[in-house]
């Protein structure tokens, strides 16, 4: 069974700073992946994704992340952090491979940019 | 384009008691989830409809939980009767399709049971 860890509960940064949320999985196949950001009471809004090709992608809002095949990564990174991308942040995996329950979420990991 | 509309947007009922979501995703999505995220955890997913039929329902608490998608399009999340546990934000999602395309969020319910 796929599984999604974000080691990180907390990352904290200053504003102008590059930040980086981590991300490891697991899935017996090759993987699709997913950042997603959720504010305060506002549903999830979808950053990026990878699902074939080249390994660094770049999403929403200045935000990129680089799969990692060998390391089973997917970090998040963003050159200059702003202090409006404090929110919660969320790695999810998807094994095409996979029958049922194929759609895992990682625990989150809280960012916070500092003045 | 509108987005995924869910309501209510907040539940406070008792345990025991009985309660009923509602979703409607993006016109033309295909594919609809329902998540359960309990404060401090990522979303959940209970159950995957593709169009009116049920994909994946192996986390769904089936004494308690059901769901329906009637026509392939809105779709109703009801829990009876409530346990404390299930309180959470029960989130809904739809996509164009199963496959890799992303997956857009309503704004969630937040139910909390007493």
């Amino acid at each position: 069974a796929q599984s999604v860890a974000q080691p990180e509960d907390q990352v904290n940064v200053a504003e102008g700073n590059p930040l980086t949320v981590k991300c490891t999985y697991s899935v017996s196949g090759n993987p699709y992946l997913f950042w997603y950001v959720q504010y305060p009471n506002r549903g999830l809004q979808f950053l990026l994704k990878y699902i074939t090709g080249d390994n660094l992608v770049k999403g929403s809002y200045g935000f990129e992340a680089e799969f990692n095949k060998s390391q089973t990564s997917f970090h998040l990174k963003k050159p200059s952090a702003l202090v409006s991308d404090s929110a919660l942040y969320f790695c999810a995996v998807r094994d095409p491979q996979a029958y049922g329950q194929n759609f895992v979420f990682g625990p989150g990991t809280r960012l916070s940019v500092l003045p | 384009e509108a987005g995924v509309a869910q309501s209510p947007r907040y539940k406070i009922i008792e345990k025991r008691q009985s309660v009923a979501f509602w979703c409607n995703p993006i016109s033309g999505h295909a594919t609809l989830y329902w998540y359960q995220q309990i404060l401090g955890q990522g979303p959940k997913l209970l159950i995957q409809f593709q169009n009116n039929g049920v994909v994946d329902d192996s986390q769904l608490p089936k004494d308690r939980f059901s769901a329906e998608r009637l026509k392939g399009v809105d779709s109703t999340l009801k829990i009876q009767p409530a346990k404390l546990e299930d309180s959470a934000v029960y989130l809904c999602a739809s996509s164009l399709r199963r496959s890799f395309e992303t997956q857009y969020f309503g704004p969630g319910t937040r139910l909390l049971v007493l």
